[in-house]
């Protein structure tokens, strides 16, 4: 089955240890998007790829970077996490109309 | 004001009642209305996609949109317990600005129970 795939599904890091999610897919979608969620929250597109072409939220914290080296993947990159960073983290894929968007499983990230 | 308000819940109702979820916006640019259903500690899945104004049915699934009052509704015939997950509504403008960004509810927590 065509998917979207995301690990770990569970981190843990240490306060201000950089850590990396990966995100990949199997849809051959152009667009790949990442979304933190915290608890009873909606989604928030932290950014997104269309195709190679980046594309960041204006409130998106510099903390938060981003790396897709082909269709299929897609890493988020967080420098120095917070205790603020605690959240799942979401990635999304879309064809080129953007409408429909198919999430992954998430990965909750967990900062001590 | 939030652009996209949606009631929390939890809504609870009885296996088999009709569920009723519902959202109001505020920016009469959207056009794509989605529903989406997220299982606890789990990535939404998409449910239903509508364009503009009217009702779209996908099995026991009906959207409503109504953007003259700026008003989507979800309903959920013959409810199941595994129905039972935070259902979120999303939309957009489509428009080249907000390309890909959609506009998300909070979601409202249904239990459904046997």
């Amino acid at each position: 089955d065509a998917m979207v795939i995301q690990n770990p599904r569970y981190q843990v890091t240490q306060f201000g240890k950089p850590v990396t999610l990966s995100c990949s897919q199997t849809l051959n979608h152009n667009v790949m998007y990442w979304y933190q969620q915290k608890s009873s929250q909606a989604p928030k597109l932290l950014f997104h790829y269309y195709d190679k072409d980046f594309n960041n939220e204006a409130d998106t914290p510099d903390n938060f970077q981003s790396r897709r080296p082909n269709t299929s993947f897609c890493f988020l990159d967080i420098r120095s996490p917070g205790l603020g960073d605690a959240a799942m983290y979401l990635c999304a894929t879309s064809s080129r109309t953007g409408y429909e968007q198919y999430f992954g499983p998430g990965t909750r990230l967990t900062v001590t | 004001q939030k652009e996209v308000e949606q009631d929390p819940g939890p809504l609870s109702v009885p296996e088999g009642a009709i569920v009723s979820l519902n959202c109001t916006y505020s920016n009469s640019a959207f056009q794509y209305f989605m529903w989406y259903r997220q299982y606890s500690r789990k990535g939404p899945e998409l449910l239903m996609y509508t364009y503009s104004s009217g009702n779209k049915e996908d099995g026991r699934f009906t959207a409503q949109v109504d953007k003259s009052s700026k008003y989507i509704s979800l309903f959920i015939r013959d409810s199941q317990p595994s129905d039972s997950a935070t259902y979120l509504c999303a939309m957009s403008t489509g428009t080249t600005d907000s390309w890909g960004k959609l506009q998300f509810g909070a979601g409202t927590q249904v239990v459904v129970t046997p």
